[in-house]
């Protein structure tokens, strides 16, 4: 079976301040990882997947198979990436398997 | 392009009653999935459809059921219903690459 553990439901961190969301996965096969967000009053959108290996909104994950991680970084964090953070996991032909999620908060 | 659409976006039902949930997905896409997101419980899985089909269902009980019409559209339809399902039903559609578009989802309240 596969399973998505984020490890913390609540982070908080000052503007400029690096940022880490933790996404552990379970899964035999290979996976594919995704990083979902919803921002307040926003539906749920696709941030990043580990394929694309893009950096959006500054937000960059690294899939570490060894360490079956899919860790969300940031250097700088900005007030607006205050969100919900989803992490999510696809195995071929299966539906998504979300993670509890992060609520990151950026104070100013 | 228009976006993945629910209705209603809200419903109160009392409990024993019957909610009816529905989405339209974005065109061209068959896949069709249901979530469920209750306060502090994350996104839980509810069911997916694919080419009107059930290919893969949650860890749910059985009053919980839906349909995908021939245009694609789906219904989420809960039975029985129990204070516990009170929460925001979610419907994404995916394309061929497996990224899934959400709607702003349906609130149900159960009283």
């Amino acid at each position: 079976a596969q399973r998505v553990t984020q490890p913390e439901k609540l982070l908080s961190v000052f503007k400029g301040a690096p940022v880490e969301l933790k996404c552990n996965y379970s899964y035999s096969g290979s996976p594919e990882l995704f990083w979902y967000v919803q921002y307040s009053r926003q539906r749920l959108q696709l941030l990043l997947r580990h394929i694309s290996r893009e950096s959006i909104k500054g937000f960059t994950a690294d899939l570490n198979k060894g360490e079956t991680s899919f860790h969300l970084k940031k250097p700088f964090a900005q007030e607006e990436d205050s969100a919900m953070y989803y992490c999510a996991l696809s195995a071929w032909g299966s539906r998504l398997t979300f993670g509890e999620g992060t609520q990151l908060t950026v104070n100013p | 392009e228009a976006g993945v659409t629910q209705s209603p976006t809200h419903l109160i039902k009392t409990r024993g009653q019957q909610a009816t949930l529905r989405c339209s997905p974005i065109s061209g896409h068959t896949s069709v999935y249901w979530y469920q997101q209750a306060l502090g419980l994350g996104l839980q899985f509810l069911l997916w459809y694919d080419e009107g089909e059930e290919r893969n269902r949650g860890n749910f009980p059985p009053r919980f059921s839906g349909r995908q019409f021939p245009n694609y559209s789906s219904e989420l339809n809960v039975n029985a219903l129990e204070l516990e399902d009170s929460a925001l039903y979610l419907c994404a559609s995916s394309r061929w690459d497996g990224e899934l578009f959400f709607g702003e989802g349906s609130r149900l309240t159960v009283l």
